[in-house]
């Protein structure tokens, strides 16, 4: 049963740490996707790859996230430097988009706090 | 823009009985996908069903079933004799502008299923 894996699954850190989340996609999707769910904004996109290339970041605040695709099986999403704001559960989906949308599925997500 | 309205923000219901989410969208797309996800208590975003806008048959998956008009703009969901674990938030989603994999969420309803 393929799925989409996270870690760290909970993070807790202070104000100005580095924070580092990583996604392992499922194995032949080619489309991975960062969300961020909070209780005031629910589920936004901040960014996504096709074939590891960056499609969109435009929902991610610029000076201090970075999302990044080393290779086809892991993506990252940094934050430096963190902040309280930045607490919320980050979720990672991948999909395999062949012309037409297909189903994402989302991993398990990180929670982050961050003090 | 695109835009997906879930209204009940909460439903409170007692096993076994029937209960339905509603979810209104917005689009001037003519081709367009719907989505539902399921988030339990763990957390995790599960996905139930994906619904392209040229198929308006209803679709019914054991318990679950879906509505979907076209001309009212809706993707009811509606589940059968609940169960104390279908309690959960549950998402409905629409695909982004031009049917592109930005999906466009809505708020969520929480479904509280009592024994």
């Amino acid at each position: 049963d393929a799925r989409v894996t996270q870690t760290p699954r909970h993070k807790v850190t202070e104000m100005g740490q580095e924070v580092t989340m990583r996604c392992q996609p499922i194995l032949g999707h080619n489309t991975v996707f960062w969300y961020r769910q909070t209780m005031m904004q629910g589920l936004e996109l901040l960014a996504y790859f096709r074939n590891r290339a960056p499609l969109d970041d435009s929902g991610m605040p610029k000076d201090r996230f970075s999302a990044e695709m080393p290779d086809a099986t892991l993506a990252t999403l940094k934050i430096q430097p963190s902040e309280p704001r930045d607490s919320a559960v980050y979720f990672c989906a991948s999909g395999l988009v062949r012309g037409k949308l297909e189903t994402q599925y989302f991993g398990p997500g990180t929670r982050l706090l961050v003090l | 823009a695109q835009k997906v309205t879930q209204a009940q923000t909460e439903i409170s219901v007692v096993e076994k009985e029937d209960v339905t989410l509603d979810c209104v969208y917005e689009t001037r797309d003519t081709t367009y996908y719907l989505f539902w996800y399921k988030q339990p208590p763990s957390g995790e975003l599960v996905f139930l069903i994906r619904r392209n806008s040229f198929d308006e048959q209803n679709e019914i998956s054991g318990r679950y079933s879906w509505n979907f008009q076209k001309s009212t703009s809706s993707f009811n969901f509606t589940i059968t004799a609940s169960q104390v674990v279908d309690s959960a938030v549950y998402f409905c989603a629409l695909s982004g502008e031009g049917g592109s994999e930005k999906l466009v969420f809505g708020k969520g309803t929480k479904l509280t299923v009592n024994p």
